[in-house]
């Protein structure tokens, strides 16, 4: 397509399960980003990946979080023994570039998720 | 680091009134400056942004923002909303050499007729 497509659009796990969020960056685009937005709050960046790499993964909250990009392209969020403090909607946004003085970032629908 | 402090959580405004949405931001260096849009059911769009060179800032369906860099702040303003203009609106802010964006909480809009 030709934006940034996320699946599933809405995930409800129970506590303790693992859960696996998809990405799908505008084609070319090198540079990715995920961030969360959790109720009430603004977007908290996670992670950053320049094509396959991951330079900054200052954001992710704790252990049970883990990104990978394969192929320059599609991304997935992991979450292992989710918490309810996870539920939050989680965006991914793609660019040309890294600097996001040059060029802009375009986000998708995000994944909504829910932890029971 | 920077952040982003947007004064406004909630901004009901009928339509053809103006509005103005503040956003004070606070870096040790210099930044650029952004405006996002959340419509209902849709993703975040960049709706305007400030590089460099003029401080006063338009997008392509009204709104303006302009930086002041004495008072850290990029508010954004229409001199006449629509119902469409519903939305969310998200400032941002990352420095001249950081990839990342910080946002502020949102503020959202609610047009009445």
């Amino acid at each position: 397509g030709a934006g940034v497509s996320q699946s599933p659009s809405n995930k409800v796990t129970e506590k303790g399960k693992d859960v696996e969020l998809r990405c799908d960056p505008i084609s070319g685009h090198t540079a990715l980003y995920w961030y969360r937005q959790s109720l009430g709050q603004g977007l908290e960046f996670l992670i950053y990946f320049q094509g396959n790499s991951a330079p900054d993964k200052s954001g992710l909250p704790s252990d049970r979080f883990s990104a990978e990009r394969t192929g320059g392209s599609v991304s997935t969020l992991t979450i292992q023994r989710t918490q309810q403090e996870d539920s939050a909607v989680y965006l991914c946004a793609s660019s040309l570039a890294h600097q996001t003085g040059n060029t802009e970032a375009f986000f998708g629908q995000g994944t909504r998720l829910t932890v029971v | 680091a920077q952040s982003v402090t947007q004064l406004d959580s909630q901004v009901p405004v009928f339509e053809e009134a103006p509005v103005e949405l503040r956003c004070n931001y606070s870096s040790s260096v210099s930044v650029y400056l952004f405006w996002y849009v959340q419509y209902p059911n849709q993703g975040l769009q960049l709706l305007l942004k400030y590089l460099s060179g003029s401080t006063l800032v338009k997008s392509i369906n009204g709104f303006e923002a302009e930086f002041n860099k004495s008072q850290t702040s990029f508010h954004l303003r229409k001199p006449s909303v629509h119902i469409s203009d519903t939305a969310e609106y998200f400032c941002a802010v990352s420095d001249h050499v950081d990839y990342k964006l910080s946002f502020g909480a949102g503020t959202t809009v609610t047009v009445r007729a």
